[in-house]
């Protein structure tokens, strides 16, 4: 079946450190890719996607490339704010389906 | 203006008792869903609806019966409620269309005692 692995967290760093999340996703066809950010008492937020292969999906210096040789969508910044600590959700979508499937998510810590 | 806003944010209840969640979405969208998140922060779908029409419905007890009187509202009744129901329970809605992202309303805390 369709399905995301997320590395597990927490993951700590300290401000101005370079971040990676693995994700990978193991699904039949091509599907929309996602990450999804949530912050402490709130719900979640989309905070970029790529449609096909290749595609890079960026906001707030986050970045994350489809990759369909590795089946991975890994999110990465470069440097890291105490403001990023949250949780974050890997997600796949076919677009014939209104299905998002989620990764387990991944807890960042980030510390000054 | 709230885009998908949820009540109550939180809910004490006793085993047995009955309850329910409500939704409210102001962004035209189609689809709605709902999606609970255990302990653990997993997120699974439980229901979604396009235009009242219920369209997935995962494996959930029939206990849990979601009601979409139009659709810009979905709610979430829950009979017989168990220690297990106690989850953190989100709204989310999205547009019709192909790999549209879903907005998520901040989630309902439900706590069976």
């Amino acid at each position: 079946g369709n399905s995301v692995t997320q590395m597990e967290g927490p993951v700590t760093l300290s401000e101005e450190a370079f971040l990676t999340i693995n994700c990978t996703y193991t699904a039949t066809g091509y599907p929309s890719l996602f990450w999804y950010v949530q912050y402490p008492g709130e719900g979640l937020q989309l905070l970029l996607k790529a449609t096909k292969a290749d595609d890079k999906g960026s906001n707030k210096g986050f970045e994350a490339t489809y990759r369909k040789e590795t089946t991975s969508f890994h999110l990465e910044k470069g440097s890291v704010q105490v403001s990023d600590s949250a949780v974050y959700f890997c997600a796949l979508l076919f677009g014939n389906t209104d299905k998002l499937i989620f990764g387990t998510g991944t807890r960042l810590q980030v510390f000054p | 203006d709230t885009a998908v806003s949820q009540t109550p944010k939180y809910l004490v209840t006793q085993m047995g008792n009955d309850k329910s969640i409500k939704c409210e979405q102001n962004l035209g969208h189609d689809t709605m869903y709902w999606y609970k998140q255990d302990s653990k922060k997993f997120l699974k779908i439980m229901f979604s609806y396009n235009n009242k029409e219920l369209i997935i419905n995962e494996t959930v007890p029939n206990r849990f019966s979601p009601k979409s009187p139009d659709k810009a509202h979905l709610n979430l009744h829950i009979n017989s409620l168990e220690l297990g129901d106690s989850a953190v329970y989100f709204c989310a809605s999205s547009p019709t269309g192909k790999n549209s992202p879903l907005h998520f309303g901040n989630g309902t805390r439900l706590t069976v005692t």
